[in-house]
């Protein structure tokens, strides 16, 4: 089975409103989390990352949160711009496996309505 | 900087015939990864190298797919012979390394190259 999981497949929302897109993980001995976002006919770019030695990270206009406890990642995209309709990808990975030990999921379309 | 440049943006091809992607790094970058995304499947990493060298490539799906790293600004991944089953984009990705101290998990993605295998 796929190690991580995204709830919902499309996610839509109006312009202005928060967003908020789940990730589930199962490899407990995962210790790194990474979002991306992915336009249409471009590839993956990196948004923000969190490790697992901490349960809230905040970027610009963005927040990830980790739930250890059930294995559950999410993003929050506050006021939401048509910029952000993309897919955005979960992926996780473990110390010292680096970039290699990235495993993504399968993403969740953003649609921001006007 | 370009970013990680990626060539070709769209291949079309004929089943049985030999594809070649090409792919150049973000400069000082000493980690290059394949990946390729397909709808049922996702993102699926096939090779990575460090340092020009290979070091897993247990995702690459058969003897038909190779890559190779021959300096530390170009790589290539080669399918021969093509098969529709093939078809998807194919990304390349750098990073400064393969450990998680500092951002070194962050991937850097070329544009990818949409490949058509008919």
């Amino acid at each position: 089975g796929e190690s991580v999981g995204l709830h919902l497949p499309t996610l839509s929302v109006q312009e202005g409103d928060n967003s908020i897109i789940n990730c589930a993980y199962s490899n407990s001995a995962s210790d790194y989390f990474i979002w991306y976002k992915q336009e249409s006919g471009k590839g993956p770019q990196f948004i923000i990352d969190i490790r697992s030695n901490m349960d809230k990270r905040q970027g610009q206009r963005v927040t990830v949160l980790l739930n250890k406890t059930v294995k559950h990642l999410s993003l929050q995209i506050a006021a939401t711009q048509p910029g952000d309709s993309a897919v955005y990808f979960c992926a996780e990975g473990r110390s010292g496996g680096g970039a290699d030990g990235l495993t993504f999921g399968k993403g969740t379309h953003l649609i921001i309505q006007p | 900087d370009a970013g990680v440049i990626q060539s070709p943006r769209h291949e079309v091809t004929e089943m049985g015939q030999e594809v070649t992607l090409r792919c150049k790094p973000i400069s000082g970058h000493n980690s290059l990864f394949w990946y390729r995304q397909t709808m049922m499947r996702g993102l699926e990493l096939l090779i990575y190298f460090n340092n020009n060298v290979p070091i897993d490539d247990s995702g690459m799906p058969e003897d038909r797919f190779s890559a190779k790293m021959p300096n530390a600004s170009f790589s290539t991944l080669k399918i021969q012979p093509s098969e529709p089953r093939d078809s998807a984009v194919y990304f390349c990705a750098s990073s400064t390394g393969t450990t998680l101290a500092g951002g070194a998990g962050e991937l850097f993605f070329g544009e990818g190259s949409r490949l058509t295998v008919l």
